[in-house]
């Protein structure tokens, strides 16, 4: 079985203070892991994607991700937050071994501050 | 490339009513799946399709039918909506690499 736990529902920062929202994940193979954003009454954008090659991934928007096997986790990281970073953002896990599927984290409220 | 899309963006039902969101991609991908999403639930698998003529159950498919006649259309149906079916409906497809693309959404309210 595969499960995704977003450690925080929200996350407040200031406009060029550091992002950093986490992502724990469990699966009985080796797993894909995505990072998707979802701004208001928006659809889903993909931000970036691990799927076995380096553990450390780099994304759109200044978005990165570090793949920490020993973790089992895959937090997302920017340098410095933009207004236009406030959004919904989720956490993917995707296992080949479970027919494809998909399980999504609950998601984690990004608000940057003037 | 239209990508994925979804009719209609909107829709309001009455408590008994059946209908069908419709999703269709031109991106040829075998994987094709529905979710919906509620707040702070993120989003929850529906029903997923493998290929054509081939469907499964996801996490919540109660209430839901699905079908997979080709390879580009994958419509869900509510056999008799509840207001716990008021949420937003997004039809996804993928490739191989396991990337996910949406479509815009499916606002439904049950009334």
């Amino acid at each position: 079985a595969q499960s995704v736990t977003q450690l925080d529902s929200h996350v407040s920062v200031s406009e060029g203070t550091p992002v950093l929202l986490r992502c724990n994940y469990s699966s009985s193979y080796s797993p894909s892991l995505f990072w998707y954003v979802q701004h208001p009454n928006k659809g889903l954008q993909l931000l970036l994607k691990y799927t076995s090659a380096a553990t450390l991934v780099k994304g759109i928007n200044g978005f990165e991700a570090e793949f920490k096997k020993s973790e089992t986790s895959f937090h997302l990281t920017k340098p410095s937050a933009h207004m236009s970073d406030a959004a919904e953002y989720f956490c993917v896990v995707s296992d080949r071994n479970n027919a494809g599927k998909s399980t999504f984290g609950d998601g984690t409220t990004l608000t940057v501050k003037p | 490339n239209a990508g994925v899309t979804q009719t209609p963006k909107f829709q309001v039902l009455k408590t008994g009513q059946s209908m069908t969101l419709q999703c269709a991609q031109d991106m040829n991908h075998e994987y094709m799946s529905w979710y919906r999403q509620d707040p702070g639930m993120g989003l929850r698998l529906i029903h997923y399709s493998v290929g054509a003529g081939i469907t499964d159950q996801g996490e919540v498919p109660n209430g839901y039918n699905v079908s997979r006649s080709t390879t580009e259309d994958f419509p869900l149906r509510l056999l008799s909506a509840a207001p716990s079916q008021t949420s937003v409906y997004f039809c996804a497809s993928k490739a191989g690499g396991w990337e996910q693309y949406f479509g815009p959404g499916t606002r439904l309210t049950v009334t």
